[in-house]
């Protein structure tokens, strides 16, 4: 089972400012088969990107994905309000299990 | 619009058991895989296990802790996918969402179902 640790627990940033959350694997994620989910407090989880760096329907350019292997980076380049939030890695390259990562919250200084 | 509407949740006693669903509109539902994923209270998410399109098998895969204990199953014709939870334990609690799969990615999900297991 692959184990994906995400950095850092909590990201504390202020809008207008670049947000880098990491995930990283226990071992290769086959096919850069990454996803990455957004989820707000008492909502679902939401879609952002798969494959590692491809936007889902109707997400902002501002978000994207990047990284190969064990090493993966979600990368907002600039906050909005609307983008604080609990973020979450997950990988299918092996599967099953499809696993998660434990999630990076990302908040409003 | 993909409407996923799960029901069924609540209180039930260590030991006991509960039947979940989940029901789908707005997508050929026959065609989809689909797959459910928990929430511990204050806690991230778990995948709890799937079940492939029939033209695909129909077959399901489960989560090491639910294996032997849970049971996933779809009927197409109502559009309707469940899953049968026995034997719960306390760690079971959770909001138990259910979400179309594709590839491995989860598309679109539910609102979620919250699951109590205490005494």
């Amino acid at each position: 089972e692959i184990v994906l640790t995400q950095s850092p627990g909590t990201l504390s940033l202020s809008p207008g400012e670049r947000a880098t959350l990491s995930c990283r694997a226990s071992q290769s994620v086959s096919s850069n088969y990454l996803a990455w989910y957004q989820q707000k407090p008492g909502q679902a989880p939401r879609l952002f990107i798969y494959g590692a760096s491809s936007r889902a329907t109707g997400i902002p350019d501002r978000f994207s994905g990047s990284g190969s292997g064990t090493d993966f980076t979600l990368t907002i380049s600039r906050l909005e309000p609307e983008d604080f939030a609990v973020y979450y890695c997950q990988q299918y390259g092996s599967s099953p299990p499809l696993t998660f990562g434990g999630g990076t919250k990302v908040e409003i200084k | 619009e993909v409407q996923l509407v799960e029901s069924g949740g609540g209180l039930v006693k260590p030991g006991g058991s509960l039947r979940l669903s989940c029901a789908a509109s707005g997508f050929t539902f026959s065609d989809a895989w689909m797959t459910w994923v928990r929430q511990a209270p204050g806690q991230g998410l778990e995948w709890v296990g799937r079940i492939k399109s029939k033209t695909d098998g129909g077959t399901t895969d489960y989560a090491a802790p639910v294996k032997g204990r849970f049971i996933i199953s779809r009927d197409d014709s109502k559009t309707t996918l469940f899953v049968q939870m026995n034997s719960l334990k306390t760690e079971d609690t959770a909001v138990y969402y259910c979400a179309t799969e594709f590839g491995g990615v989860m598309t679109f999900w539910g609102q979620g179902t919250l699951v109590t297991v205490s005494s």
